[in-house]
Protein backbone atom coordinates (compact mmCIF):
# COMPACT_ATOMS: atom_id res chain seq x y z
CA UNK A 1 0.00 0.00 0.00
CA UNK A 2 1.40 3.48 -1.41
CA UNK A 3 2.39 5.80 1.57
CA UNK A 4 3.34 9.34 1.82
CA UNK A 5 4.71 11.00 4.63
CA UNK A 6 5.99 14.88 5.10
CA UNK A 7 8.26 16.27 7.22
CA UNK A 8 8.23 18.10 8.85
CA UNK A 9 4.61 18.38 10.54
CA UNK A 10 4.45 21.64 11.54
CA UNK A 11 6.94 24.48 10.56
CA UNK A 12 7.46 28.08 12.33
CA UNK A 13 9.53 30.04 10.91
CA UNK A 14 10.50 33.53 10.40
CA UNK A 15 9.73 36.37 7.38
CA UNK A 16 13.05 35.92 5.38
CA UNK A 17 14.47 33.06 5.80
CA UNK A 18 14.33 29.79 3.40
CA UNK A 19 13.15 25.93 4.26
CA UNK A 20 12.64 22.75 2.75
CA UNK A 21 9.53 20.46 2.96
CA UNK A 22 9.79 16.98 2.47
CA UNK A 23 7.50 14.77 0.80
CA UNK A 24 8.45 10.67 1.12
CA UNK A 25 6.51 7.81 -0.77
CA UNK A 26 6.65 4.46 -0.48
CA UNK A 27 6.39 2.92 -3.77
CA UNK A 28 6.65 3.90 -7.47
CA UNK A 29 4.91 6.85 -9.09
CA UNK A 30 6.16 9.36 -11.66
CA UNK A 31 3.41 11.99 -10.63
CA UNK A 32 3.30 14.04 -7.70
CA UNK A 33 1.29 17.03 -6.44
CA UNK A 34 1.47 20.00 -4.40
CA UNK A 35 -1.27 21.33 -2.63
CA UNK A 36 -1.71 24.39 -0.48
CA UNK A 37 -4.61 24.56 1.80
CA UNK A 38 -5.43 28.11 3.96
CA UNK A 39 -7.49 27.79 7.43
CA UNK A 40 -11.18 26.70 6.70
CA UNK A 41 -10.41 26.80 2.84
CA UNK A 42 -9.97 24.57 -0.06
CA UNK A 43 -7.28 22.62 -1.52
CA UNK A 44 -5.55 24.86 -4.48
CA UNK A 45 -2.89 23.15 -6.57
CA UNK A 46 0.48 24.16 -6.75
CA UNK A 47 2.37 22.12 -8.93
CA UNK A 48 2.57 18.78 -10.87
CA UNK A 49 5.96 17.02 -11.15
CA UNK A 50 5.61 14.52 -13.77
CA UNK A 51 8.80 13.06 -14.29
CA UNK A 52 12.44 12.74 -12.38
CA UNK A 53 14.56 15.41 -11.96
CA UNK A 54 11.17 17.70 -12.47
CA UNK A 55 11.70 21.17 -10.94
CA UNK A 56 8.52 23.87 -11.03
CA UNK A 57 8.68 27.28 -9.53
CA UNK A 58 6.33 29.76 -8.68
CA UNK A 59 7.08 32.77 -6.85
CA UNK A 60 8.97 31.88 -3.60
CA UNK A 61 7.62 28.52 -4.12
CA UNK A 62 10.17 25.80 -5.74
CA UNK A 63 9.16 21.82 -5.93
CA UNK A 64 11.41 19.09 -7.24
CA UNK A 65 10.97 15.47 -7.73
CA UNK A 66 13.64 12.66 -7.60
CA UNK A 67 11.53 9.65 -8.60
CA UNK A 68 14.34 7.41 -8.05
CA UNK A 69 14.52 8.46 -4.44
CA UNK A 70 10.87 8.64 -4.24
CA UNK A 71 11.02 12.17 -2.63
CA UNK A 72 9.93 15.44 -3.76
CA UNK A 73 11.45 19.20 -2.07
CA UNK A 74 8.77 22.45 -1.43
CA UNK A 75 11.77 25.04 -1.15
CA UNK A 76 10.40 28.18 0.53
CA UNK A 77 12.64 31.32 -0.40
CA UNK A 78 12.55 34.52 2.06
CA UNK A 79 9.68 33.57 3.63
CA UNK A 80 6.59 36.18 3.83
CA UNK A 81 3.51 35.91 6.42
CA UNK A 82 0.81 35.24 3.45
CA UNK A 83 2.73 31.51 2.95
CA UNK A 84 1.16 30.51 6.18
CA UNK A 85 -0.71 27.60 5.59
CA UNK A 86 -1.02 23.81 5.45
CA UNK A 87 0.92 22.16 2.32
CA UNK A 88 0.45 19.05 1.04
CA UNK A 89 1.61 16.72 -0.86
CA UNK A 90 -0.11 13.89 -2.85
CA UNK A 91 1.53 10.44 -5.31
CA UNK A 92 -0.36 9.21 -7.95
CA UNK A 93 -0.21 5.46 -6.69
CA UNK A 94 -1.28 4.02 -10.11
CA UNK A 95 -4.27 3.06 -8.92
CA UNK A 96 -6.51 5.61 -10.26
CA UNK A 97 -6.19 7.84 -7.30
CA UNK A 98 -4.45 10.03 -5.19
CA UNK A 99 -2.74 9.35 -1.75
CA UNK A 100 -2.05 12.57 0.10
CA UNK A 101 0.99 13.29 2.40
CA UNK A 102 -0.04 13.86 6.04
CA UNK A 103 0.56 17.77 5.67
CA UNK A 104 2.94 20.40 6.50
CA UNK A 105 1.37 23.50 9.16
CA UNK A 106 3.30 26.13 8.01
CA UNK A 107 3.02 29.53 9.96
CA UNK A 108 5.58 32.68 9.04
CA UNK A 109 5.83 35.14 12.01
CA UNK A 110 7.52 38.45 11.53
CA UNK B 1 -18.27 31.77 -11.57
CA UNK B 2 -17.51 28.69 -8.79
CA UNK B 3 -15.85 25.35 -10.48
CA UNK B 4 -17.14 22.70 -7.29
CA UNK B 5 -19.68 23.75 -5.59
CA UNK B 6 -20.53 22.25 -2.68
CA UNK B 7 -23.77 22.13 -0.02
CA UNK B 8 -24.13 22.85 2.52
CA UNK B 9 -21.29 24.67 3.63
CA UNK B 10 -21.64 23.32 7.08
CA UNK B 11 -23.74 20.56 8.57
CA UNK B 12 -24.84 20.40 12.27
CA UNK B 13 -26.99 17.57 13.54
CA UNK B 14 -27.67 15.09 15.81
CA UNK B 15 -26.15 11.25 16.35
CA UNK B 16 -28.57 8.98 14.57
CA UNK B 17 -29.98 11.23 11.59
CA UNK B 18 -29.64 11.07 7.88
CA UNK B 19 -28.10 13.52 5.96
CA UNK B 20 -26.95 14.70 1.94
CA UNK B 21 -24.31 16.64 0.72
CA UNK B 22 -24.73 17.54 -2.87
CA UNK B 23 -21.57 18.35 -5.03
CA UNK B 24 -21.56 20.00 -8.64
CA UNK B 25 -19.19 20.86 -10.83
CA UNK B 26 -19.18 22.94 -14.21
CA UNK B 27 -15.98 22.19 -15.57
CA UNK B 28 -17.30 19.14 -17.70
CA UNK B 29 -14.95 16.59 -15.98
CA UNK B 30 -15.21 13.15 -16.15
CA UNK B 31 -14.79 11.80 -12.48
CA UNK B 32 -15.23 13.55 -9.14
CA UNK B 33 -13.88 12.38 -5.95
CA UNK B 34 -15.34 12.26 -2.39
CA UNK B 35 -13.00 12.87 0.17
CA UNK B 36 -12.86 12.91 4.44
CA UNK B 37 -10.54 15.43 6.19
CA UNK B 38 -10.48 14.98 9.98
CA UNK B 39 -9.15 16.95 12.75
CA UNK B 40 -5.72 16.33 12.15
CA UNK B 41 -6.14 17.33 8.75
CA UNK B 42 -5.70 13.78 7.27
CA UNK B 43 -7.35 13.98 4.21
CA UNK B 44 -8.32 10.49 2.75
CA UNK B 45 -10.45 9.46 -0.86
CA UNK B 46 -13.69 7.77 -0.27
CA UNK B 47 -15.09 7.18 -3.68
CA UNK B 48 -14.19 7.87 -6.86
CA UNK B 49 -16.95 8.06 -10.02
CA UNK B 50 -16.42 8.33 -13.69
CA UNK B 51 -18.78 9.22 -16.20
CA UNK B 52 -21.39 8.43 -13.41
CA UNK B 53 -19.64 5.01 -12.74
CA UNK B 54 -17.95 3.87 -9.06
CA UNK B 55 -14.31 3.60 -9.61
CA UNK B 56 -12.71 4.24 -6.63
CA UNK B 57 -14.84 2.38 -3.22
CA UNK B 58 -12.35 2.68 0.14
CA UNK B 59 -13.29 0.69 3.01
CA UNK B 60 -16.24 3.13 4.08
CA UNK B 61 -19.26 2.32 6.35
CA UNK B 62 -22.29 1.20 4.00
CA UNK B 63 -23.77 4.22 5.86
CA UNK B 64 -22.11 6.49 2.99
CA UNK B 65 -23.69 5.69 -0.13
CA UNK B 66 -22.51 7.94 -3.28
CA UNK B 67 -24.73 8.86 -6.06
CA UNK B 68 -23.74 10.14 -9.34
CA UNK B 69 -27.03 11.44 -11.38
CA UNK B 70 -24.74 12.68 -14.35
CA UNK B 71 -21.12 13.40 -14.43
CA UNK B 72 -21.45 16.50 -13.22
CA UNK B 73 -22.88 15.54 -10.05
CA UNK B 74 -21.85 13.40 -7.29
CA UNK B 75 -24.06 14.04 -4.03
CA UNK B 76 -22.98 12.02 -1.03
CA UNK B 77 -25.65 10.57 1.74
CA UNK B 78 -24.98 9.59 5.17
CA UNK B 79 -27.46 7.09 7.37
CA UNK B 80 -27.35 6.80 10.65
CA UNK B 81 -24.88 9.20 11.19
CA UNK B 82 -22.13 8.89 14.50
CA UNK B 83 -20.20 11.33 16.16
CA UNK B 84 -16.62 9.88 14.60
CA UNK B 85 -18.48 11.34 11.05
CA UNK B 86 -17.53 14.57 12.10
CA UNK B 87 -15.23 16.01 9.46
CA UNK B 88 -14.75 18.61 6.66
CA UNK B 89 -16.07 16.67 3.44
CA UNK B 90 -14.16 17.33 0.21
CA UNK B 91 -15.42 16.95 -3.31
CA UNK B 92 -12.91 17.13 -5.88
CA UNK B 93 -13.12 16.72 -9.96
CA UNK B 94 -10.79 16.03 -12.72
CA UNK B 95 -10.75 15.15 -16.45
CA UNK B 96 -10.20 11.43 -16.67
CA UNK B 97 -8.94 9.97 -13.70
CA UNK B 98 -6.46 10.97 -11.11
CA UNK B 99 -3.49 11.32 -13.00
CA UNK B 100 -5.10 15.09 -14.03
CA UNK B 101 -4.60 17.82 -11.63
CA UNK B 102 -8.20 17.74 -9.04
CA UNK B 103 -10.20 20.76 -8.28
CA UNK B 104 -11.32 20.61 -5.15
CA UNK B 105 -14.48 22.31 -3.96
CA UNK B 106 -14.89 24.74 -0.74
CA UNK B 107 -15.64 21.73 1.95
CA UNK B 108 -18.88 20.90 3.87
CA UNK B 109 -18.16 20.68 7.89
CA UNK B 110 -19.90 18.19 9.12
CA UNK B 111 -20.47 18.31 13.08
CA UNK B 112 -22.39 14.82 15.04
CA UNK B 113 -23.90 15.95 18.18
Amino acid sequence: ELKVEQNPLFLSMQEGKNYTIYCNYSTTSDRLYWYRQDPGKSLESLFVLLSNGAVKQEGRLMASLDTKARLSTLHITAAVHDLSATYFCAVDGNTDKLIFGTGTRLQVFP
Amino acid sequence: DTAVSQTPKYLVTQMGNDKSIKCEQNLGHDTMYWYKQDSKKFLKIMFSYNNKELIINETVPNRFSPKSPDKAHLNLHINSLELGDSAVYFCASSPRGAKNIQYFGAGTRLSVL
